[in-house]
């Protein structure tokens, strides 16, 4: 069975810094996804971003990037250049990549406080 | 294009009575997901639905949830009796199956079940 531990619970970080969020999974497959999702308060869930297992290169998406580490099952996330509406539960996620189900386990999530 | 639709928002009732929740999908995802988030804590998977089809129920206390998704298209859950422990977001999500390329889940604005 697949489990996605996040072993912070909670983080700040003041406006305009860079911060760093950390995930680390287990898992016997060789082929699968790894998410990054947003939860604003009291708003929906929304997909940061994504990396393939099988790319070696990390993920980027404007302010936000990843720093994968298959053979250690690290997946961390770092925000550059922070923002107030960055202010939400970030939690780290895992999908198999060829399962019939597309099946997310959750890690229990981060806590991100941007303060200005 | 319109997002997952849930309702209602925000639901109290005493243990021991039985409530439901709908979701509507985004228009033409064939899967549908139902997710039961505990204050504190990640997501955890209760059904999967592809088209009116159950892929996934494992993780679904199959005693007092039970879930639908007639016609392929809306879907309901339902919780009877429920407890006190089943107070948690119970969040809907849905995705395309589209060959060949990621399918990304889109989330519900999630129903928040408080059973006292």
């Amino acid at each position: 069975a697949q489990t996605v531990t996040q072993s912070q619970p909670e983080m700040s970080v003041q406006e305009a810094e860079t911060v760093t969020l950390s995930c680390t999974y287990d898992t016997s497959e060789n082929n699968y996804y790894l998410f990054w999702y947003k939860q604003p308060p009291s708003r929906q869930m929304i997909l940061v971003i994504r990396q393939e297992a099988y790319k070696q290169q990390n993920a980027t998406e404007n302010r936000f990037s990843v720093n994968f580490q298959k053979a250690a099952k690290s997946f961390s996330l770092k925000i550059s250049d922070s923002q107030l509406g960055d202010t939400a539960m970030y939690f780290c996620a895992f999908m198999r990549y060829s399962s019939n189900t597309g099946k997310l386990i959750f890690g229990q999530g981060t806590t991100l406080q941007v303060k200005p | 294009e319109a997002g997952v639709a849930q309702s209602p928002r925000y639901k109290i009732i005493e243990k021991r009575q039985s409530v439901a929740f709908w979701c509507n999908p985004i228009s033409g995802h064939a899967t549908l997901y139902w997710y039961q988030q505990i204050l504190g804590q990640g997501p955890k998977l209760l059904i999967q639905f592809q088209n009116n089809g159950v892929v996934d129920d494992s993780q679904l206390p199959k005693d007092r949830f039970s879930a639908e998704r007639l016609k392929g298209v809306d879907s309901t859950l339902k919780i009877q009796p429920a407890k006190l422990e089943d107070s948690a977001v119970y969040l809907c999500a849905s995705s395309p199956r589209l060959a060949g390329t990621f399918n990304e889940q889109f989330f519900g604005p999630g129903t928040r079940l408080t059973v006292l």
